[in-house]
């Protein structure tokens, strides 16, 4: 079975600085996503960034990056140049790509982003 | 206009009434989700269909019951709420591309309160 661990229940920062989330997982799959997802005090879940497990090269949004270790299976969120509308709750997850009865995402239990102005 | 769409936002019931959630998406994607958050546990996945016909069980299913009306719309059903059922439910909805399946999209949720 998949597992995601989010070790960090809360985080902060100061405004501008650089944060790093973490997250490890377990999966016996060998092709998967994993993906990060912000959800604001609007409570909508929105897709930060992916990363495909085959790829080696680590996937990058603008501000945000990952450092995806594939033998560790750990898979961290950098966000640059914070923001106070990057404070949110972040939610690591993986997914089989199997697309079939494994497909569905496994959730962390999140990480508690503050930003301090 | 929002892809993911829920009604209603928010909603109290009490204890023993029959609860109806509707998602609707305008992203033509085949696949749809229902998941639940709790404080402290993440989401969790109720039931989940790949197409009209095909609608299967999550991890955590009991007490509720879904209904694919069409491509585009997916209902989630509590027909005898309970307290332990407040919670935050999301829809969400994807693609198969290429034979993978593609990221999942979500709704804004919606806010069950069982008295």
């Amino acid at each position: 079975a998949q597992t995601v661990t989010q070790s960090q229940p809360e985080m902060s920062v100061q405004e501008a600085e650089t944060v790093t989330l973490s997250c490890t997982y377990d999966t016996s799959e060998s092709d998967y996503y994993l993906f990060w997802y912000k959800q604001p005090p609007s409570r909508q879940m929105i897709l930060v960034i992916r990363q495909e497990a085959y790829k080696q090269q680590n996937a990058t949004e603008n501000r945000f990056s990952v450092n995806f270790q594939k033998a560790a299976k750990s898979f961290s969120l950098k966000i640059s140049d914070s923001q106070l509308g990057d404070a949110a709750m972040y939610f690591c997850a993986s997914r089989s790509n199997y697309g079939g009865a494994t497909n569905k995402l496994i959730f962390g239990t999140g990480t508690l982003l503050a930003v301090q102005p | 206009d929002a892809d993911v769409t829920q009604t209603p936002r928010n909603r109290i019931t009490k204890t023993g009434k029959r609860i109806m959630l509707e998602c609707s998406q305008t992203k033509g994607h085949d696949r749809m989700y229902w998941y639940r958050q709790d404080p402290g546990l993440g989401l969790r996945l109720i039931y989940y269909s790949f197409d009209v016909k095909d609608i299967n069980k999550g991890e955590i299913s009991d007490g509720y019951s879904v209904s694919r009306q069409a491509q585009a719309k997916f209902s989630l059903s509590l027909e005898s709420a309970i307290p332990n059922q407040t919670a935050l439910y999301f829809c969400a909805t994807s693609e198969v591309a290429g034979g993978k399946a593609d990221t999942q999209y979500f709704g804004p949720g919606t806010r069950l309160t069982v008295l």
